[in-house]
């Protein structure tokens, strides 16, 4: 049962272009959403984070946006940058509690020069 | 600031022969430590968590133990490794508070040969 998931295992943007990474979650009792990002043979690294009492939160070139109502959150990255290329994990939890955190499956963003 | 080392970045090892990954953490105290594994192609699944020296949580049955014999060492373990042990394993910490990050190592790449 993927309690968090990410759709679109890949996607490729032009740079200067906005990414938008997008992530669906059925689990009702998330309240804290997270973003991480990973490049290969490399550990996951925090992005940028969300919890339930907001529904948009910013940090410089990342932007992550919740709907509660349709359970959905999407990271938005503007302009898009080459060095932007990796995968982007979205992760929730209930009650901000890191142990309990689920991380969806992960996308592989492309920015192309 | 906080850094978390994680050793080897690569293994490899014979079926049957055992295992021993560390972790440490510096720059905190009395952190939350995990080790996860990351399937090809699918999310993070947690294994083990602690939140203080010799406190293990098992996350799901399988070869492998945990131990943590000091605050900020966290140690993955196997007495006899299986093939089905491969994969990426990663260490990570958090603080106790509420809508804290976890934050991971570099990971380690396990292949049984």
């Amino acid at each position: 049962d993927q309690q968090v998931k990410q759709n679109s295992p890949s996607l490729s943007v032009q740079e200067g272009r906005i990414s938008i990474l997008n992530c669906d979650y059925t689990n009702s009792m998330f309240d804290y959403f997270l973003w991480y990002k990973k490049y290969p043979a490399e550990g996951p690294t925090f992005l940028i984070s969300i919890s339930s009492i907001k529904d948009k939160n910013e940090d410089g070139r990342f932007t992550v946006f919740l709907n509660k109502s349709a359970k959905h959150l999407s990271l938005h990255i503007v302009p898009s940058q080459p060095g932007d290329s990796a995968v982007y994990f979205c992760a929730a939890s209930p009650s901000g509690s890191a142990r309990q955190l689920t991380f969806g499956s992960g996308t592989q963003l492309t920015v192309l020069p | 600031s906080q850094t978390i080392h994680q050793w080897p970045a690569t293994l490899v090892q014979p079926v049957g022969s055992p295992l021993s990954l560390e972790c440490t953490v510096e720059g905190t105290s009395n952190p939350n430590l995990y080790w996860y594994r990351q399937a090809a192609g699918r999310g993070l699944q947690l294994l083990f968590y602690s939140v203080g020296i010799g406190q293990i949580s098992s996350e799901v049955p399988q070869n492998l133990s945990a131990s943590r014999p000091q605050d900020r060492q966290f140690i993955l373990s196997s007495k006899k490794l299986l093939l089905s042990d491969s994969g990426f394993y990663l260490c990570a910490w958090s603080s106790k508070q509420g809508n804290s990050p976890l934050h991971f190592g570099n990971g380690t790449r396990l292949t049984v040969t």
